[in-house]
């Protein structure tokens, strides 16, 4: 069975600095896709970033940037100058490449707080 | 985003009453999906379709159905709401199961007394 853990369900950063959030993963598919998505107070899903299991290079779109270890299962979040507005749940999710379904296993989330 | 809506925003119903959530997509994606979200569960998923008129269970499929009779929309059904079904639904769509993300709803809050 698939499956994505966050083990961080909180944490908290001063605003300018960097955070890291971890996500592990288990699949048993060769080819597969992953993601973060942010959840603001707002409560709608913003996808953040995603990286091709098949790539090594690691993903970057502006200020977030992840680091995936495929041979670890590991796919961490790095958000560097940390703003207010990143304040937020965070979700890693890992889908297959392909298939009937379609789905995206999801983690239960890190919460983190920016602090002024 | 991809242009989800989702109808209604908030819900109060009573136990034991039928409850019906829409979600309408106007980008033509053949993928749909509901998930409810819990505190300490992330986003668990319900029902999904992969097409008008199929659809298949997910991870928490018992006391819900779903129906899909055109690509655009994907209704959720409590048959009988339960205190237990208190929570944040969302629809999702995909346009493939390849690289294409999901894209949300802004979800639907339901409380069930």
């Amino acid at each position: 069975a698939q499956t994505v853990t966050q083990s961080q369900p909180e944490m908290s950063v001063q605003e300018a600095e960097t955070v890291t959030l971890s996500c592990t993963y288990d699949t048993s598919e060769s080819n597969y896709y992953l993601f973060w998505y942010k959840q603001p107070p707002s409560r709608q899903m913003i996808l953040v970033i995603r990286q091709e299991a098949y790539k090594q290079q690691n993903a970057t779109e502006n200020r977030f940037s992840v680091n995936f270890q495929k041979a670890a299962k590991s796919f961490s979040l790095k958000i560097s100058d940390s703003q207010l507005g990143d304040t937020a749940m965070y979700f890693c999710a890992q889908g297959p490449y392909g298939g009937s379904q379609g789905n995206l296993i999801f983690g239960k989330g890190t919460k983190l707080s920016v602090k002024p | 985003d991809a242009g989800i809506t989702q109808s209604p925003r908030h819900k109060v119903t009573e136990t034991g009453t039928p409850v019906t959530l829409r979600c309408h997509q106007t980008e033509n994606h053949r993928y749909m999906y509901w998930y409810r979200q819990d505190p300490g569960h992330g986003l668990r998923l319900i029902h999904y379709s992969y097409g008008v008129k199929d659809t298949d269970k997910g991870e928490v499929s018992d006391g819900y159905s779903v129906s899909r009779s055109k690509t655009e929309d994907f209704l959720l059904t409590l048959e009988s709401a339960t205190s237990s079904q208190t929570s944040v639904y969302f629809c999702a769509s995909r346009l493939d199961p390849y690289n294409s993300p999901l894209h949300f709803g802004n979800g639907t809050r339901l409380t069930v007394t």
